[in-house]
């Protein structure tokens, strides 16, 4: 079974800090993304990223920025957190080439304070 | 106007009841994905699909490329089945996904 594993369930972190969200997957999988999730938007892509080293933004990439440095491993990075960015952030990763199904992680319900 | 549109937000039913949730997406996609997430926030893949129809114990799902319409039907739902239901739909294989707001379901013993 595939297992993608987010580093921590819950966090909190204060404005302006610098908040590192990690996933790992072990499934060997080309395709990694980010999203998050808030009450009445729904999921929303932030980025995703088809190779190591490669990045592509989503739908929201502001105030965001990521990290592929090994195939199995997929970082987002939030540069100076704003209260705006609480939220649900979820980590999926897929198998390459054709579309896949995309394997889930638990989440990381972060809180800005 | 948003990409992905399902209905309905809501559904309330008892137990043994067929169960029909829809989604209408308005761009071209490679793919189109019924996603199931409980409380506590894990999201499972239930189908993926491109064309036709697939089937996978009680759940159905459908899609009808051309009216751009898809539909996920439970079969003598259960109090389980309770969860949202997500339909998201994705361009391309190394894309990512674009979602519905999804359906919240209860099914009442």
């Amino acid at each position: 079974d595939v297992k993608v594993t987010q580093s921590s369930r819950y966090l909190v972190k204060r404005t302006g800090e610098k908040v590192f969200l990690e996933c790992v997957q072990d499934m060997d999988h080309e395709n990694m993304f980010w999203y998050r999730q808030d009450p009445g938007l729904g999921l929303r892509l932030i980025y995703f990223s088809y190779d190591v080293k490669m990045k592509e933004k989503g739908d929201i990439p502001e105030g965001y920025s990521v990290s592929r440095e090994k195939k199995e491993r997929f970082s987002l990075i939030l540069e100076s957190a704003s209260t705006n960015q609480t939220s649900m952030y979820l980590c999926a990763s897929s198998m390459g080439g054709a579309v896949k199904p995309q394997h889930f992680g638990d989440g990381t319900r972060l809180s800005i304070l | 106007k948003n990409e992905v549109e399902q209905s309905p937000q809501n559904l309330t039913a008892q137990e043994g009841e067929f169960i029909t949730i829809n989604c209408s997406y308005s761009v071209g996609i490679s793919a189109l994905h019924w996603l199931q997430q409980h409380p506590g926030g894990g999201i499972v893949s239930l189908f993926m699909l491109s064309s036709g129809k697939k089937k996978h114990g009680r759940l159905i799902a459908t899609i009808n490329i051309q009216e751009k319409h898809s539909s996920l039907h439970i079969t003598a739902s259960h109090p389980r089945d309770s969860a949202v239901y997500i339909c998201a739909v994705q361009r391309g294989g190394a894309d990512g996904l674009t979602f519905g707001k999804g359906t919240h379901l209860i099914i009442q013993p």
